[in-house]
C-alpha cells in the first residue's frame, strides 16, 4: 500500500497565505482530496481533483499538484480555518485509500 | 441534503464483535459507492473499507482485513460494518462517508459512532 506525508503542522498570520503539502507514490496517478476537521466535528471535503471545490467551501481554498506533490494553498487564511487538513488518495492498485497524517494549521 | 447516521458504537471486550449501521437520506444510496473512515482518539484518519454501490465489490485496509466485513442494504439506505475479533487498537471514532463516485474519495461523512474495545 502507499503512503501520503504531509508536515505535522504549520502556521499562518491573519490573512497571509499558507501552503500544505502532501506527497505520495499514488500522486503521479490520483489526484489528492482534502478534508478540513476541527475539534469534536466530522471532517469535511474542502477540494477534490484537480481543482474542485465543493459548494459552500470559500474560494481561498485551491488545489495543485505536481508529479508526486499535491498543495493546498489558503489565501487570505481567516481565523475560522484554523483546523486539522487531511490529504486522501487512492493507492497504487486503485482499489484502497490511504490519509496522510494530517497537518495542523494555526492561524497567528 | 445528504445526511448520513451512524449507530452501534459502543463498549465491547477485546475478541468481541459489534455492528455499526449508517443510516442514508437526501440521496440515491443505491448509486453510489459507500466508506468507512475511522479515527482513533488524537489521531489522524484511518481508511477502513469501501463498498461498491450494488455490493458487487469490496475491499478493505489491511490492518481490517479478514475480521471486518462491509456491507450494505439498498432497499432500507443503510450501510453496515461487521467487526469482529475487535482490539484495543480498533477503538476509535467510525464515520461513514458516500463516495463521490467511482470510489475516488469520501465527500460527505457522518457525525460518528465511538466503538471502545477494552476489558
Amino acid at each position: 500500500s502507499s503512503e501520503l506525508t504531509q508536515d505535522p503542522a504549520v502556521s499562518v498570520a491573519l490573512g497571509q497565505t499558507v501552503r500544505i503539502t502532501c506527497q505520495g507514490d499514488s500522486l503521479r496517478i490520483y489526484y489528492a482530496s482534502w478534508y478540513q476537521q476541527k475539534p469534536g466535528q466530522a471532517p469535511i471535503l474542502v477540494i477534490y481533483g484537480k481543482n474542485s471545490r465543493p459548494s459552500g467551501i470559500p474560494d481561498r481554498f485551491s488545489g495543485s499538484s505536481s508529479g508526486i506533490t499535491a498543495s493546498l494553498t489558503i489565501t487570505g487564511a481567516q481565523a475560522e480555518d484554523e483546523a486539522d487538513y487531511y490529504c486522501n488518495s487512492r493507492d497504487s492498485s486503485g482499489n484502497h485509500h490511504v490519509f496522510g497524517i494530517g497537518t495542523k494549521v494555526t492561524v497567528l | 441534503q445528504v445526511q448520513l447516521v451512524e449507530s452501534g458504537g459502543g463498549v465491547v471486550q477485546p475478541g468481541g464483535s459489534l455492528r455499526l449501521s449508517c443510516a442514508a437520506s437526501g440521496f440515491t444510496f443505491s448509486g453510489y459507492g459507500m466508506h468507512w473512515v475511522r479515527q482513533a482518539p488524537g489521531k489522524g484518519l484511518e481508511w477502513v473499507a469501501f463498498i461498491r454501490y450494488d455490493g458487487s465489490n469490496k475491499f478493505y485496509g489491511d490492518s481490517v482485513k479478514g475480521r471486518f466485513a462491509i456491507s450494505r442494504d439498498n432497499s432500507n439506505n443503510t450501510l453496515f460494518l461487521q467487526m469482529n475479533s475487535l482490539r484495543g487498537e480498533d477503538t476509535a471514532v467510525y464515520y461513514c462517508a458516500k463516495d463521490y463516485g467511482s470510489g475516488s474519495l469520501p465527500d460527505f461523512w457522518g457525525q460518528g459512532t465511538l466503538v471502545t474495545v477494552s476489558s
